[in-house]
C-alpha cells in the first residue's frame, strides 16, 4: 500500500514570495490533515479536511495560508506571502475515518521542508 | 485545554541500554486517547501505539513497552536493549474523542554503538 506522498521535499524562497505544497493521501482515506512542525517542536495542526470539506482550520493563518482539497483526494497548501517565521516542515497526514469519531492513528508523509530567507 | 509535556529534550544511551521516555499530559476530558509516534531522520511520523483512557493495562510489543498511569497523568515509553535503529525523535500525543491531536515537543533519542 502506497503511503502519503508529498512534494516538494525541500523549498527555499525569499520572504514575501509564494509557495505551494502538494499532498496525496493514502487511497481511501477520507480525512486529510496539514501540520506545521517548527524545528524542535511537535507538529501543530493547520487544517483538517473531511473529504473535500474543512473540519477545522482554526489555527490556519488565513491572511497568508490557504488550502484546498477540491476532489476529496489530493490537497494543496499555499503560503502567500511567506514570512521568515513560516520556515518549518509541513507535514501531511491522513486517516481512514473522521477525526471526530476516530480513535485511530494518523499516517504521515515525509514532509516538505520550507526555508524562508 | 490540552497539553502534552515531554520534559526530556534529548537522551543519549549506548546500545543495549534500556531507556524510558517520559510523557505527562493535561486534559479535562474523561475520555481521551494517547499515542506515541516515532520520527526517524527521513521525516515521517510513524505510529507506534494508541491507548484509551479507560484502559490502564500496560502493553509490551517486542522491545517496546508502555506504562500508562492515569493517577499521575503519565504515559511513559520504554525501549529495552536499545539499538542504533531506535535513534529518532519520539512524540507523545493526546486526542479527545471529538477533536484534534495535541503533540508534545518530542524527545530526541540517540543510541550510540
Amino acid at each position: 500500500e502506497a503511503g502519503v506522498a508529498q512534494s516538494p521535499r525541500y523549498k527555499i524562497i525569499e520572504k514575501r514570495q509564494s509557495v505551494a505544497f502538494w499532498c496525496n493521501p493514502i487511497s481511501g482515506h477520507a480525512t486529510l490533515y496539514w501540520y506545521q512542525q517548527i524545528l524542535g517542536q511537535g507538529p501543530k495542526l493547520l487544517i483538517q479536511f473531511q473529504n473535500n470539506g474543512v473540519v477545522d482550520d482554526s489555527q490556519l493563518p488565513k491572511d497568508r495560508f490557504s488550502a484546498e482539497r477540491l476532489k476529496g483526494v489530493d490537497s494543496t497548501l499555499k503560503i502567500q506571502p511567506a514570512k521568515l517565521e513560516d520556515s518549518a516542515v509541513y507535514l501531511c497526514a491522513s486517516s481512514l475515518v473522521p477525526s471526530t469519531t476516530n480513535t485511530g492513528e494518523l499516517f504521515f508523509g515525509e514532509g516538505s521542508r520550507l526555508t524562508v530567507l | 485545554a490540552q497539553k502534552v509535556t515531554q520534559a526530556q529534550t534529548e537522551i543519549s544511551v549506548v546500545e543495549k541500554e534500556d531507556v524510558t521516555l517520559d510523557c505527562v499530559y493535561e486534559t479535562r476530558d474523561t475520555t481521551y486517547y494517547l499515542f506515541w509516534y516515532k520520527q526517524p531522520p527521513s521525516g515521517e511520523l510513524v505510529f507506534l501505539i494508541r491507548r484509551n483512557s479507560f484502559d490502564e493495562q500496560n502493553e509490551i510489543s517486542g522491545r517496546y513497552s508502555w506504562n500508562f498511569q492515569k493517577s499521575t497523568s503519565s504515559f511513559n515509553f520504554t525501549i529495552t536493549a536499545s539499538q542504533v535503529v531506535d535513534s529518532a525523535v519520539y512524540f507523545c500525543a493526546l486526542k479527545p474523542p471529538a477533536g484534534k491531536s495535541t503533540f508534545g515537543d518530542g524527545t530526541t533519542l540517540t543510541v550510540k554503538p
